[in-house]
């Protein structure tokens, strides 16, 4: 079946600009986690979706960035007013609601922004 | 607060020749988790390894867990230029619902003709 599935897979934005990041999760995964991966550096978690629980904004680094998962399955993350630290992939995955699920990560997206 | 952090970080080795990766972790953890990563793609899952001694292998790799010495282990045997890639472990919290992980630094791994 059909991967994790993330779009844009490049976008490239101006300072002060808003973006938003979309994820489509694999079909019957209640789970769904945002990480960021910096140049050269290991994976940051940024927020996961349980099912209908409240989300763990935990890992968000500031309000600027924000996230939403409407119907239980594609989710949006938008960072407001971005800045040149925004730079990063955005890595999207996916799991079953059980523990030791491993999780499916999509391709990515790969913001830039100048 | 979970970390985990991977030794080396960057290694260069001969093909046919063998190597481990080493994955420490701070506090207690149920579940550890080693993924593949070329470069411009995204995270292939290879290993979950859920209990103390667990072992996995996979082709060319063998992955092991002791939670007694909070320790993940990624042995490489007889490598091939195809293994060229980057390398991360990921350990859950075991205070944590759900699957959401920690992951240390990568480990890239060049093997050379």
């Amino acid at each position: 079946g059909a991967g994790v599935s993330q779009s844009p897979s490049n976008k490239v934005t101006e300072k002060g600009k808003d973006v938003e990041l979309r994820c489509d999760p694999i079909s019957g995964h209640t789970a769904l986690y945002w990480y960021r991966q910096s140049l050269g550096q290991g994976l940051e978690f940024l927020i996961y979706f349980q099912g209908n629980s409240a989300p763990d904004k935990s890992g968000l680094p500031s309000d600027r960035f924000s996230a939403e998962r409407t119907g239980g399955s594609v989710s949006t993350l938008t960072i407001q007013r971005t800045q040149q630290e925004d730079s990063a992939v955005y890595l999207c995955a996916s799991s079953r609601e059980r523990r030791n699920e491993k999780l499916f990560f999509g391709s990515g997206t790969q913001l830039s922004v100048l | 607060e979970l970390k985990v952090e991977q030794n080396p970080l960057f290694l260069s080795m001969q093909e046919g020749k063998n190597y481990t990766i080493y994955c420490n972790y701070s506090t207690t953890s149920d579940r550890l988790y080693w993924y593949r990563q070329d470069p411009g793609k995204s995270l292939e899952s290879l290993f979950v390894l859920l209990s103390n001694g667990a072992v996995k292998q996979e082709g060319r790799l063998m992955a092991s867990l002791d939670t007694k010495a909070r320790l993940s282990t990624l042995h490489i045997t007889a490598a091939v230029h195809d293994l060229s890639a980057t390398y991360f472990c990921a350990a859950s919290n075991i205070n944590n619902a759900g699957n959401m992980l920690t992951f240390g630094g990568g480990t890239r791994l060049m093997v050379k003709p």
